[in-house]
């Protein structure tokens, strides 16, 4: 089956700095979508990116899609305490009928 | 009130038990999804179903079974439950359609002694 690879794992930040995560998968992705898991609860939908090389803005959250429709990023600029969690990419297969999600990246944030 | 509910929230129980984890909506959606999730992995698709008449199997189908009772009800059920499928349950809906973005429950906290 497809595999999505996430990395990093795990990220500290200072509040104020950026992150970022990123999404790679050895085949054409159909689409992508973002997820965020706060600490003790559940995924929530973010966004879903479907054009090659589709830019998305969220506030201070940017997604990208690769031009090859590889990979995927999310960024966060100047990163708040309630940017905490978990940050999943998901790939909808080629029927249309399943997410496979990645691993995940656990972000935390000094303040 | 939620739309995705999930009972119960957290259950611990011995090796070899039979149990089941419930899954209710309100949002009208036909999909509804079982996933098991494990640190670092991320969340598995373990089964779904599209419909009343149609259940699929995930990733991780072993040693689980399913029920779609309703349109609005999805019961996931350990026959004969082991120490590694102690893990956090996520149930999960979506509508037929685009975007197909994902409704989680809260969770259910599953221990296997």
């Amino acid at each position: 089956g497809q595999q999505v690879m996430q990395i990093p794992q795990y990220q500290h930040v200072q509040e104020g700095e950026d992150f970022t995560t990123y999404c790679n998968s050895s085949t054409t992705l159909s689409n992508i979508q973002w997820y965020k898991q706060r600490p003790g609860g559940h995924p929530v939908f973010l966004i879903q990116l479907v054009k090659s090389g589709e830019v998305k803005k969220q506030k201070r959250l940017t997604f990208q899609f690769g031009e090859a429709k590889k990979n995927s990023s999310l960024h966060i600029t100047a990163t708040q305490t309630t940017d905490v969690g978990t940050y999943f990419c998901a790939e909808k297969d080629n029927a249309g009928n399943m997410l496979t999600f990645g691993g995940g990246t656990r972000l935390m944030v000094k303040p | 009130d939620a739309d995705v509910t999930q009972t119960p929230r957290n259950r611990i129980t011995k090796t070899g038990k039979r149990i089941m984890l419930e899954c209710s909506q309100t949002k009208g959606h036909d999909r509804m999804y079982w996933y098991r999730q494990d640190p670092g992995l991320g969340l598995r698709l373990i089964y779904y179903s599209f419909d009343v008449k149609d259940i699929n199997k995930g990733e991780i189908s072993d040693g689980y079974s399913v029920s779609r009772q309703a349109q609005a009800k999805f019961s996931l059920s350990l026959e004969s439950a082991i120490p590694n499928q102690t893990a956090l349950y996520f149930c999960a809906t979506s509508s037929r359609g685009l975007p197909w973005e994902q409704y989680f429950g809260p969770g259910t906290r599953l221990t296997v002694t």
